[in-house]
């Protein structure tokens, strides 16, 4: 089956610099990839993704790319703000399978 | 407004109980799912279904079990048989080919 590994498991950065948070598949049927923000006690909220055959996606200060061939794809945030401070969790699919694998998180913190 | 929706809240457990956590979704989305998360931990998947009056267990299903008799319920019972249940619950809902949209979890205490 599918497996996602992600690095760091934590990060901080100074408010304003990037943060960039970095995942790998296994399967290469993979074709969708999607992000999740998750804040202290909430449910995580999609906040970007990404289809096999693009290798790029941009959403203002976010933006995720994507490598088929080193199967290897990676979250972007630019201008970091507190706000954007949470835990951030990468998955893959892959087509005709329904189901999610995630990577197992990264906890991002902005430093005044 | 579209959503799914996870109740109680918080909800506490008596050694040797039974637990039911609710979760509903109207957004009309085939699969839903259950994940465990632990402290500082990621998310691990209990069960999901992906049509009604059908279910598969994920990767730690024991001492937990679900049904599926409609479209928009998919509730999760934690059994006494799990016994460490404590943890932070969430349900998530996806249609095809899309991604999952997730409650706002249920935390689960053994009292």
């Amino acid at each position: 089956g599918e497996n996602v590994e992600q690095h760091p498991s934590t990060l901080s950065v100074q408010e304003g610099d990037s943060a960039v948070i970095k995942c790998t598949y296994s399967d290469s049927a993979s074709n969708y990839f999607p992000w999740y923000k998750q804040e202290l006690g909430k449910g995580p909220q999609l906040i970007i993704d990404i289809r096999s055959n693009v290798g790029e996606k941009k959403d203002q200060r976010i933006a995720v790319t994507l490598n088929k061939t080193a199967k290897h794809f990676s979250l972007h945030i630019t201008e970091t703000q507190p706000e954007d401070s949470a835990v951030y969790f990468c998955a893959a699919r892959a087509f005709g399978n329904e189901k999610l694998t995630f990577g197992t998180g990264t906890r991002l913190t902005i430093i005044p | 407004d579209g959503g799914i929706t996870q109740s109680p809240k918080y909800l506490f457990r008596k050694e040797g109980q039974n637990v039911t956590l609710s979760c509903e979704q109207n957004l009309n989305h085939d699969a839903m799912y259950w994940y465990r998360q632990d402290p500082g931990q990621g998310l691990r998947l209990i069960y999901y279904s992906q049509i009604v009056n059908d279910f598969q267990k994920g990767d730690i299903a024991e001492g937990y079990s679900v049904s599926r008799e409609k479209k928009e319920s998919f509730p999760l019972t934690v059994t006494s048989a799990q016994k460490n249940p404590t943890a932070f619950y969430l349900c998530a809902s996806s249609a095809a080919s899309g991604g999952y949209t997730f409650g706002s979890g249920t935390r689960l205490t053994v009292v």
